[in-house]
């Protein structure tokens, strides 16, 4: 296990439903991340965090909604989503920006 | 009309051979690479990582090279194993004028070893 973890590991949800995914580090890491994998595609990058402060927010819409109560844990709520939202989202931690980045198993969202 | 997906590069080699997987990146002043493998169900794990003051690192069983003046990174796995079957992605890190540095992903190539 790489020390970052993903709750749930699977969602299904309806356009108009409201509801959040939540990732934990437990490295002591003071960046955080959250990426977009979708079938066949690289990496998306959506938010950075480092020492809890916003840092990058990579033209995301709106109806994904990032927060960082502290440097351990990071959270994506979601609302409003459209069906080609559905993809696996990664959480990932380093120590700084620019460091290796470990990632979290992923939490798979299917958009109905 | 019909989009066209992105295919994956695929490699296939058989239990015990030596594996090569090669990546280009694309800026010239990225200062840092990573190698990472993604099996399937779960998030992409660290394997080896490279400045670009290096040409060459060495892990357990694997290698990367870093040719900067064609910008080529190359993940040499020796006597490949079952277990090795993933999908694996370089990545590169520059700072592009922030104060912080950012990963680019490339899309991966599949790695399927066969016993």
């Amino acid at each position: 296990e790489t020390g970052v973890t993903q709750t749930p590991r699977h969602l299904v949800m309806g356009m108009t439903n409201k509801k959040s995914l939540k990732c934990e580090q437990h490295l002591g890491h003071n960046a955080m991340y959250w990426y977009k994998q979708s079938a066949k595609k690289p990496l998306e990058l959506m938010f950075v965090y480092s020492l809890e402060e916003r840092v990058e927010n990579n033209s995301v819409p709106s109806r994904f909604s990032p927060e960082c109560p502290n440097s351990s844990h990071l959270f994506l709520h979601l609302h409003t989503l459209q069906p080609e939202d559905s993809a696996l989202y990664l959480c990932a931690s380093s120590q700084d920006p620019g460091l290796v980045q470990f990632f979290g198993p992923g939490t798979r969202l299917t958009v109905l | 009309g019909e989009s066209v997906g992105l295919h994956l590069p695929t490699l296939s080699v058989q239990e015990g051979d030596n594996s090569i997987i090669n990546c280009a990146y694309s800026n010239s002043a990225s200062d840092y690479f990573i190698w990472y493998k993604q099996e399937s169900g779960k998030g992409p794990q660290f394997i080896i990582d490279i400045r670009s003051n290096m040409d060459k690192r060495q892990g357990q069983r694997v290698t990367v090279l870093l040719n900067k003046t064609v910008k080529h990174l190359s993940l040499q796995i020796a006597a490949t194993q079952p277990g090795d079957s993933a999908v694996y992605f370089c990545a590169e890190n520059w700072a592009g004028g922030t104060s912080y540095g950012k990963l680019t992903f490339g899309q991966g190539t599949i790695l399927t070893v066969h016993p």
